[in-house]
């Protein structure tokens, strides 16, 4: 199947910085990225959907300032964490889409684990 | 509103025997479906999917069925390993859509 990487897998940052994740395409092209969060024992919860070129459309709850998200190119989508709190620890995964409509597969980044201290 | 609902959150199945884990759905705007499993600490890997147009999908020791009619289906695993324990979600797309809408997740153990 296809390949999705992120970067970095895990992180551990002090209150009140930044926290850049990238999420790449390996060997496909993805014009929409997906970011998820996953609480511990929890589902995926969709925070976001990236769009190449475009602004990224954010679910309801999630704070666009908080989330900043880039879609630079077709293969990659970075998710920034802006002034991380204890709060925002969780674990981020990523996902590309390819294909459309019934033959539409997400293919899962590794994740990311965020510790803020 | 849970368009996508797996009521089971977790399953124990002995090694060699079925594994049969189930989804419902309320949407019925989704036409296709799809299978995820997903170990701690890791992301989702996909592993079936499923159209609208069919009832029946198989790959393997994995075999999706979908009954339209009363919005579900369910994920037939067999013969169950050791390594299949993992957490499976279902998820559900449309044209009009374009995310996918996914289920809690079924927690599966396969023992010995």
């Amino acid at each position: 199947g296809a390949v999705v990487s992120q970067h970095p897998s895990r992180v551990i940052c002090k209150s009140g910085t930044s926290v850049k994740i990238e999420c790449r395409s390996l060997d496909f092209q993805a014009t929409t990225m997906f970011w998820y969060r996953q609480f511990p024992k929890q589902s995926l919860m969709l925070m976001a959907t990236s769009n190449e070129g475009s602004k990224a459309t954010y679910e309801q709850g999630v704070e666009k300032d908080k989330f900043l998200i880039n879609h630079a190119s077709l293969t990659l989508s970075t998710l920034t964490v802006t002034s991380a709190h204890p709060e925002d620890s969780s674990f981020y995964i990523c996902s590309a889409r390819q294909g459309q409509g019934a033959q539409e597969t997400q293919y899962f980044g590794p994740g990311t684990r965020l510790l803020v201290l | 509103d849970q368009q996508v609902k797996q009521n089971s959150p977790s399953l124990s199945v002995q090694e060699g025997r079925i594994s049969i884990l189930n989804c419902d759905y309320t949407n019925s705007m989704f036409d296709y479906f799809l299978w995820y499993k997903k170990y701690p600490a890791e992301g989702p890997t996909f592993l079936i999917s499923i159209s609208s147009i069919k009832d029946k999908n198989e790959d393997g020791r994995f075999t999706v069925f979908l009954n339209k009619s009363a919005k579900h289906l369910s994920l037939h695993i067999v013969p169950s390993q050791p390594g299949d324990s993992a957490v499976y979600f279902c998820a559900a797309g449309g044209d009009n859509t374009d995310k996918l809408i996914f289920g809690t997740g079924t927690r599966l153990q396969v023992f010995p």
